[in-house]
């Protein structure tokens, strides 16, 4: 069984359009994060939920808008697509506050996200 | 902020030597380094991973070391196949804010 699921696993859409990416983990995880990983390889944090919470906003467009309606789900909606953001997302999971601390993380197996 | 630094980008190993990457990071609060492979197409898969109150770890063919002084923490591969080919990534996650930080990657190559 998925431990920490994306769906879409391939996007391609126009520019200008708006879009979402879902994220699910059954890992009981209180931390969700999004990362992006450019054509070069190098993967950057986005957004980090703790509980629901948002607790890392790093400096992204406010075209990218994170949703967390509980703690087992993060999904990710951009609004007016550019060619730049054409990218793997990497959903990921890790549990950090409560509990057994691992810290160890678990990523998704990311959405290619193409803008024509 | 933290600054995390790979090295190198790219090594090519023969089918059965050792593979040694290197990273170091800048923020002294940083307390969690773990590295991960990712295979083409394919999410990033932990494998390994250190805590700084440790200074080295062992998995089969695979290790970490850490030098907290130094800021620096090393992956090893020893007999390395060609099924280990693949991109590696060290990361330090920042304690004060939980925020985990990418090197920028090691494509392994192994040579049959």
């Amino acid at each position: 069984d998925t431990a920490v699921s994306q769906t879409p696993k391939y996007l391609v859409t126009q520019m200008g359009n708006d879009k979402s990416i879902k994220c699910e983990q059954n890992l009981g995880h209180d931390t969700m994060y999004w990362y992006k990983q450019d054509s070069k390889k190098f993967l950057k944090i986005m957004f980090s939920y703790n509980n629901k919470e948002l607790i890392i906003n790093e400096t992204v467009p406010n075209r990218f808008s994170p949703k967390s309606p509980d703690k087992a789900h993060l999904n990710l909606h951009i609004n007016s697509l550019e060619l730049g953001d054409s990218a793997v997302y990497f959903c990921a999971s890790s549990q950090v506050t409560s509990g057994r601390r691992s810290y160890e993380q678990y990523f998704g197996p990311g959405t290619r996200l193409t803008v024509t | 902020g933290e600054n995390v630094e790979q090295h190198p980008s790219t090594l090519s190993v023969q089918e059965g030597d050792s593979a040694v990457i290197k990273c170091t990071y800048s923020d002294s609060a940083s307390n969690y380094f773990p590295w991960y492979k990712q295979e083409l197409g394919k999410r990033p898969q932990l494998i390994i991973d250190i805590r700084s109150n440790v200074g080295e770890k062992k998995d089969q063919r695979i290790a970490v070391t850490l030098n907290k002084t130094a800021k620096h923490f090393s992956l090893h591969i020893t007999e390395t196949q060609p099924e280990d080919s693949a991109v590696y990534f060290c990361a330090a996650r920042q304690n004060n804010f939980n925020k985990f930080y990418f090197g920028s990657g090691t494509k392994l190559n192994v040579k049959p």
